[in-house]
């Protein structure tokens, strides 16, 4: 089977950066995932890696390293409206499975 | 709009009654997913269809059951045998099953509490 594992949660200051990480047992992947989801609402998609390295996307970047079992998503110039959970996911052929997810909280 | 369109938005179930929760997809995606959410933890697989007449358990399959006729719609029946079914339920879809997970979407959730 496949576990992924997360911090609960983090607190930072406005316009800090977070890096949540992940890791994770698996017996194979394509790709490792990351999500956002506010309070009652649903997931929404930031960031995917199938190859090692870094993947930056405006604020979010996403990092994997497949050697290690291990990615990170990293939130920079964190802003208010960020206080959110964030979940990593892997996908394996015809679904996902995801993270019990890292509450982000953001202070003034 | 192309989305993932659940309902209803709440629903209110009395013990012991079957209840189907209702998602439609228009963005011509293969792969349908269907996840559980209980307070504070994150996404439980229930079931998971990559292709029309075709769909697979998942982690928490047992006390529900799915269907999936069309490509657009993949309905989800928690029936009285599932033990404790008050959650947030999602659905998602994804494209190109076949050439491995890469993104899902995910419709806006309906809320079941057994009363």
């Amino acid at each position: 089977g496949q576990s992924l594992e997360q911090p609960s949660e983090v607190t930072a200051v406005e316009g800090a950066i977070v890096q949540i990480n992940c890791t994770y047992q698996t017996s194979g992947f394509y790709g490792l995932s990351w999500y956002q989801q506010h309070d009652g609402g649903a997931p929404t998609f930031l960031s995917y890696n199938a190859l090692d390295g870094l993947e930056e996307t405006g604020r979010f970047s996403s990092f994997l390293s497949r050697s290690d079992s291990y990615g990170y998503l990293l939130l920079q110039e964190l802003q208010m409206k960020d206080s959110a959970s964030y979940f990593c996911a892997l996908g394996s052929w015809g679904k996902f499975q995801f993270g019990a997810g890292t509450q982000v909280v953001v202070t003034p | 709009d192309g989305g993932i369109t659940q309902s209803p938005k709440y629903l209110f179930r009395k013990e012991g009654q079957n209840v189907t929760l209702s998602c439609e997809q228009n963005l011509n995606h293969d792969a349908m997913y269907w996840y559980r959410q209980d307070p504070g933890q994150g996404l439980r697989l229930i079931y998971y269809s990559q292709i029309v007449n075709d769909f697979q358990k998942g982690d928490i399959a047992e006390g529900y059951s799915v269907s999936r006729e069309k490509k657009e719609s993949f309905p989800l029946t928690v029936t009285s045998a599932q033990k404790n079914p008050t959650a947030f339920y999602l659905c998602a879809s994804s494209p190109e099953p076949g050439q491995g997970a890469t993104e899902a979407f995910f419709g806006q959730g309906t809320r079941l509490t057994v009363v």
